[in-house]
Parts: C-alpha cells; structure tokens; sequence
C-alpha cells in the first residue's frame, strides 16, 4: 500500500458544483496533515493544516477521520479559479525522530467549467 | 512573509555540463530545505532533504554524486546537477520550513531544466 492515496481524478464540475476529494494514508502516527494546490507548471501553494478533526476556511472544508485514515478536502460553489491539481501532503513520522520528511500524495485533477 | 525564491527559473544546457540551482529563503531562516523532482503529469518527488551545516540526506535511488547538495547558510541551498544528461531534464522545486508546524513548507518557484 502507498503511504499517500488520492483519488485519481480528473474531477470536471461546472462553476457552482460542490466538489469532495479523499486522500488515505497508512501511517497511523502521522498527526498533522495538509492540502496543497498547484497550478499548471507552478510551484504547489498551502491550502490548508488539518491538526485536529478538520478545519474550515471559507468554502474549503477539511476533514480527517483518524479510524479510517483519510482526510477529504470539500470545495463548496466551485469557481473557476478553483481549477488545479490538489496534493494531500502528509508527514512521515517514525520511530526514532518524530519527523523526517513529508509524502506527497499524486495529486487530484480539479477542473471547473463555465 | 516566507518567500522563498529559486533561481534561475529555467535553464537549457548541453549534454555533460553541470548546472547549479540556487534556493534562498527570504525574509526567514530555514531550519530544512528540501528539493524535489517533478515530471510532466507526476507529483513531487523528494530528492532529498538538507540542514544547514550537515550533509544532505537522499532519498533512495538518488544519487549523491550526482546531485550534489549544499546548505551553507540559514537562507541558501543550491543544488548542482552534474554531468548532466537529457533525462535529467526537469522541473526543479526547492521548499524551505522554519520552526513550526510539521509538514508546512514554502516553495520557490521551480527551475525548469532541459538538457539537449
């Protein structure tokens, strides 16, 4: 099993449309989790921390289900500039240091048409 | 505040020649740097990861000789392609993290590599 999962994607919805990608991992002691977007031959820029059960930021809504192992991503009246790929970033934590380095998950395409 | 800057943004070289990749966190001190490789339509690929004033740390299958990492400051990395071939053509990203939460990194802008 990969450490990080995404939905493959690519996800098109029209402009409006409520949108959820889904990101599993294997690593049970990993505590924090984040959401990245990246535009089309850019640089990938922090969306969202997720510490705790999920965290909301206007119309993005993360949520982490710790039994299950996945956080989803919930994008709400989906905009045109919504459109990018989204990267589920999760740190590798391990036995003998609490962190040495962060996963990337593939990646979910996002595109959302007029 | 945490920019970090890249440079230079793309560069085309001939076959066997090195090229040096600059990464410069700037309006803060970088604890780590990390560069990754990314190819057309894949995510990111951690190369390896450095602290300043120690040697790079690599991922598996990547080779040190190859490319080679140097963090002389708080502030800079660079990274040297040697020798350099067309399937190291790529895209280049370098991240920097301060004190903070884990995993929250700041990216530069990506060096775009075409070797001919």
């Amino acid at each position: 099993r990969k450490e990080v999962e995404q939905d493959p994607g690519p996800f098109n919805v029209p402009e409006g449309a409520t949108v959820a990608f889904n990101c599993t991992y294997s690593n049970s002691a990993s505590q924090s989790f984040f959401w990245y977007r990246q535009d089309c031959r850019k640089e990938p820029k922090l969306l969202m921390s997720v510490y705790s059960s999920g965290n909301e930021d206007g119309r993005f809504t993360a949520q982490l289900n710790r039994a299950s192992q996945y956080i989803s991503l919930l994008i709400r009246d989906s905009k045109l500039s919504d459109s990018a790929t989204y990267l589920c970033v999760v740190p590798r934590v391990t036995m003998k240091t609490s962190y040495d380095k962060v996963i990337f998950g593939p990646g979910t395409s996002l595109s959302v048409i007029p | 505040g945490a920019v970090v800057s890249q440079h230079p943004s793309w560069v085309i070289c001939k076959s066997g020649t090195s090229v040096k990749i600059e990464c410069r966190s700037l309006d803060f001190q970088a604890t780590t740097m990390f560069w990754y490789r990314q190819f057309p339509k894949q995510s990111l690929m951690l190369m390896a990861t450095s602290n300043e004033g120690s040697k790079a740390t690599y991922e598996q299958g990547v080779e040190k000789d190859k490319f080679l990492i140097n963090h002389a400051s708080l502030t800079l990395s660079t990274l040297t392609v040697t020798s350099a071939h067309p399937e190291d053509s790529s895209f280049y990203i370098c991240s920097a993290s301060r004190r903070g939460p884990v995993g929250e990194q700041f990216f530069g802008p990506g060096t775009r590599l075409t070797v001919l």
